[in-house]
C-alpha cells in the first residue's frame, strides 16, 4: 500500500494551461504538505494543511491553490501556467510536529 | 526562519567506503530527518531523529541539539546509496499551527564501483 500517492507522475503542458495534482494519504495524518523542488533539487514548502485548515502559505503565486476536501487529501491546483512553474512537485504528510513521508513527486514541465 | 546547512555539497567514493555527512542549523528545532532522494527522485526517509544517535543497518545517524548539528554516517558504501542525501529540520510555535520542515540543500553522493 502505498503511503502517500500523488498524480499524475508526470505532466507536461502549454503556457497559459489550467492543470491539477491530487494527493491522497492512508496514514491517517492531520497535516499535509506541498513542496516545490527546483531545477537545483532545492525542496521549499508551498502550503500547509492541518485538519483541512490552511496554516501556512509561504508566499506562493495566488495562481496555485490548494484543497483540502478532507484529512486525507489535499490537491493543487494551478492556474495559467508560466514556464517557471516548470518543476517537481512534492506531496507529503505527517502527524502534527511528526515524522513527515513525501509522495513520489510530480514533474511539471511547461512548454 | 531557520537556517540549515549541509557539508559537504557533493562526495565521490569508491564502493566500500564510509562517509560522514553533516547538518548544521541555526536555531532550536522541533525535529530532524534525514531523506535519501535516489536517481529516481524518490524521497526516502531514513531517520527521524530530533535528538540521540539511531541505527538502521549501515545507517547511522547522530543529531546533538544543543550543539545544533546532526550527523550521518554511511558505512561499507555501495552504489546503490547514490543519490542527494538532505537533512530537513522541523520548526514551528509551540502550538504547531505554523509548523514545517527547512530542507537544507542537500549532499549528492556518488558511490562508484
Amino acid at each position: 500500500d502505498t503511503a502517500v500517492s500523488q498524480t499524475p507522475k508526470y505532466l507536461v503542458t502549454q503556457m497559459g494551461n489550467d492543470k491539477s495534482i491530487k494527493c491522497e494519504q492512508n496514514l491517517g495524518h492531520d497535516t499535509m504538505y506541498w513542496y516545490k523542488q527546483d531545477s537545483k533539487k532545492f525542496l521549499k514548502i508551498m502550503f500547509s494543511y492541518n485538519n483541512k485548515e490552511l496554516i501556512i502559505n509561504e508566499t506562493v503565486p495566488n495562481r496555485f491553490s490548494p484543497k483540502s476536501p478532507d484529512k486525507a487529501h489535499l490537491n493543487l491546483h494551478i492556474n495559467s501556467l508560466e514556464l517557471g512553474d516548470s518543476a517537481v512537485y512534492f506531496c507529503a504528510s505527517s502527524r502534527l510536529r511528526g515524522e513527515a513521508f513525501f509522495g513520489q513527486g510530480t514533474r511539471l514541465t511547461v512548454v | 526562519g531557520i537556517q540549515v546547512e549541509q557539508s559537504p555539497p557533493d562526495l565521490i567514493l569508491q564502493e566500500g567506503a564510509n562517509s560522514t555527512l553533516r547538518c548544521n542549523f541555526s536555531d532550536s528545532v522541533n525535529n530532524l530527518q534525514w531523506f535519501h532522494q535516489n536517481p529516481w527522485g524518490q524521497l526516502i526517509n531514513l531517520f527521524y531523529i530530533p535528538s540521540g544517535t539511531k541505527q538502521n543497518g549501515r545507517l547511522s545517524a547522530t543529531t546533538v541539539a544543543t550543539e545544533r548539528y546532526s550527523l550521518l554516517y554511511i558505512s561499507s558504501s555501495q552504489t546503490t546509496d547514490s543519490g542527494v542525501y538532505f537533512c530537513a529540520v522541523g520548526e514551528g510555535n509551540s502550538g504547531g499551527s505554523n509548523y514545517k520542515l527547512t530542507f537544507g540543500k542537500g549532499t549528492l553522493l556518488t558511490v562508484n564501483p
